[in-house]
């Protein structure tokens, strides 16, 4: 069976710092990946997705960005953070091709910016 | 562009009442239409899913929706209530041959004991 990944669980970082969000997924090949922000009361924003390695599309501007060095992993990241990054962060995969299109979601890292 | 609305960010309910949460989307071309539910700083969860024929679904923990076109809508119902269902639910489109989810603002459920 298919499992997603996320780290870390919680993360306290200072304005300006840089960031690095991991996710990886087993028990499935060339998955389309995801990466979502939920800010607090307020619904799911698409930040980027991936089809591929290498691969990268942004939804949003921001001082975010992501990248697909391996087949199954995604990562987030920033140079300097803001205040407003704060969130919760998911990752999530969907079957790359023909299909009905659901997404499958990580538990989530819980970022504060301080 | 395709988009959701649920109607009413919070929705309070008796345990053993029906549930009832409401889910409009709007898409040029027919959706494929996904109910998610959300537990406090977890994942989201696929509760079903609409893709093609039988309008009415059936998932996970007794939920079920129907896929009403003329109306657009595809509201979540659950006959009975239990504590266990206090969390936040999230509809969402997706046209079909594109890969993004449009995800509503979600519907806050909590149970009254």
């Amino acid at each position: 069976s298919q499992t997603i990944h996320q780290w870390p669980a919680t993360l306290v970082q200072p304005v300006g710092s840089p960031l690095s969000l991991e996710c990886t997924v087993e028990g499935t090949s060339n998955p389309n990946l995801y990466w979502y922000r939920q800010a607090a009361g307020r619904g799911l924003q698409l930040l980027f997705y991936s089809v591929g390695i290498g691969q990268i599309s942004s939804e949003v501007p921001q001082n975010l960005s992501a990248s697909r060095p391996q087949d199954r992993q995604f990562i987030l990241s920033s140079k300097k953070l803001l205040l407003s990054d704060s969130g919760f962060y998911l990752c999530a995969w969907s079957v790359n091709g023909l299909g009905s299109y659901e997404q499958y979601f990580g538990p989530g890292t819980r970022l504060t910016v301080t | 562009a395709q988009s959701v609305t649920q109607l009413g960010s919070h929705v309070s309910v008796s345990e053993g009442a029906l549930v009832l949460l409401r889910c409009n989307y709007s898409s040029s071309v027919p959706p494929y239409l996904f109910w998610y539910v959300q537990y406090p700083n977890q994942g989201l969860q696929l509760l079903l899913k609409y893709t093609t024929g039988a309008t009415l679904v059936k998932g996970i923990n007794g939920f079920e929706a129907e896929f009403k076109k003329s109306e657009t809508s595809f509201h979540l119902t659950k006959p009975s209530a239990h504590m266990s269902d206090a969390a936040e639910y999230f509809c969402a489109v997706s046209e079909k041959g594109g890969r993004a989810l449009t995800f509503g603002s979600g519907t806050r459920l909590q149970v009254q004991p």
